[in-house]
């Protein structure tokens, strides 16, 4: 069974700084997809991120970037030079990519962000 | 543009009733999902549906059902609503394959009085 551990339920930063916010997982499958969401007070789920297991480079979006570290099982955010609007609810999720295997996302409960003017 | 479109936004209704939520995805994805949001407890999946005729129960399928008739549309039904059911309710699509993500609809509140 996959299982996502995300230890810090809120986080707080100063605006332009970079925060890390922690993702730690749990999983069987040889091959597998980590995500990043954002949920803004306005409820909407917004894909952020994705590293897969076999990728060679962490990912990087804009000011997101993922620190993959595959032999300590985390896949942490950061987010650098904080704005404002970066204040939301960020969940981790994890895909199995065995052959056949589900499709399905499984979270974690999600870190609360926020960035301080 | 394509889009995931849930209804209603927002629903309260009585406990034993019966309630049907709408998905409807104009992405062509293949897969849908079904999941929770609870406070402390993140999303959890209730059901989900990788094509038509096909259905599956998630983590938290008790008291839930799902049918796929068609590619767009995955509607949930609470066969008969309890309190413990009131949460808000997010519907997703993705089109399979590895790196996919899930796209969301805008979520659902329901509240079971």
């Amino acid at each position: 069974a996959q299982k996502i551990t995300q230890t810090q339920p809120g986080m707080f930063v100063q605006e332009k700084e970079a925060v890390t916010l922690d993702c730690t997982y749990d999983t069987s499958d040889p091959s597998y997809g980590l995500f990043w969401y954002k949920q803004p007070s306005s409820g909407e789920m917004i894909f952020l991120i994705y590293q897969g297991s076999y990728d060679q480079q962490n990912a990087t979006e804009g000011r997101y970037s993922l620190n993959f570290q595959k032999a300590r099982k985390s896949a942490n955010l950061v987010i650098s030079a904080s704005q404002l609007g970066d204040s939301a609810m960020y969940f981790c999720a994890m895909r199995g990519l065995t052959q056949g295997g589900s499709e399905k996302l499984v979270f974690g409960k999600g870190t609360k962000l926020t960035v301080n003017p | 543009d394509a889009e995931i479109t849930q209804s209603p936004r927002h629903k309260i209704t009585e406990t034993g009733r019966q309630v049907t939520l709408a998905c409807h995805q104009t992405w062509n994805h293949n897969n849908m999902f079904w999941y929770r949001q609870d406070l402390g407890h993140g999303l959890r999946l209730i059901h989900y549906s990788y094509g038509v005729q096909d259905t599956n129960k998630g983590e938290v399928s008790d008291g839930y059902s799902v049918s796929r008739s068609n590619t767009e549309d995955l509607p949930l039904t609470l066969e008969s609503a309890a309190s413990s059911q009131t949460s808000v309710y997010f519907c997703a699509s993705s089109p399979g394959g590895a790196r996919g993500p899930l796209h969301f609809g805008n979520g659902t509140r329901l509240t079971v009085t």
